[in-house]
């Protein structure tokens, strides 16, 4: 099946740091790419959807200017955390579909903001 | 806006077979997935039901009702490595194209 590979696996950083999470389709072009976070025995929850080559659509509720998403090719992807806090702390997973439709998970990053 | 509803816990035995509920409501329904995540790991694509009925994939069964906006997933045959947290995730059709939401999950303990 198709391969989402996402770097770093975890990262550890201080506070008022930015981060940056990398998301990749290995072995298919992905024209959409999704990022969802995740809190401790929660849900996925989803924060925006990338298309290629435009801006990214994020949910309600979910602060463009701190989660920085970049979709500069058809296997990239990028999430920056800016000004990272304590509270910013989580699991973020990417998502990425091809032309099928199908969507393929990464295997995740874990932040954790000292 | 999108709902989904499926028990919190579950807890069954090794060997007996376990039915997981999962409820929806959302205007845009594509299709209804089902993933299992293991604790710190990343979700995993257990099966995608577009069109009612039952799916069958080894162990695995996974049924969907449109017009009842309802689906369970079947586990059979229980093994100790299934435990984990199992989601429900409906496939919405938005402008633009499709996005998986994903319900709160339920986490599935089985006993020796």
């Amino acid at each position: 099946g198709a391969v989402v590979s996402q770097h770093p696996s975890r990262v550890i950083c201080k506070s008022g740091t930015s981060v940056k999470i990398e998301c990749r389709s290995l072995d298919f072009q992905a024209t959409t790419m999704f990022w969802y976070r995740q809190f401790p025995k929660k849900s996925l929850m989803l924060m925006a959807t990338s298309n290629e080559g435009s801006k990214a659509t994020y949910e309600q509720g979910v602060e463009k200017d701190k989660f920085l998403i970049n979709h500069a090719s058809l296997t990239l992807s990028t999430l920056t955390v800016t000004s990272a806090h304590p509270e910013d702390s989580s699991f973020y997973i990417c998502s990425a579909r091809d032309l099928g439709l199908e969507q393929y998970f990464g295997p995740g990053t874990r932040l954790t903001v000292t | 806006g999108q709902s989904l509803e499926q028990p919190s816990e579950v807890t069954a035995v090794e060997g007996a077979i376990v039915q997981i509920n999962c409820t929806y409501q959302t205007s845009g329904f594509y299709g209804l997935s089902w993933y299992q995540q293991h604790d710190g790991g990343a979700p995993t694509f257990l099966s995608y039901n577009a069109l009612d009925g039952l799916e069958e994939t080894g162990r695995f069964s996974s049924f969907l009702s449109r017009s009842d906006s309802y689906g369970y997933l079947l586990l059979q045959e229980l093994q100790m490595k299934d435990s984990a947290s199992y989601f429900c995730a409906v496939r919405d059709r938005r402008t633009g194209g499709f996005k998986t939401i994903f319900g709160a999950g339920t986490r599935l303990f089985v006993k020796a």
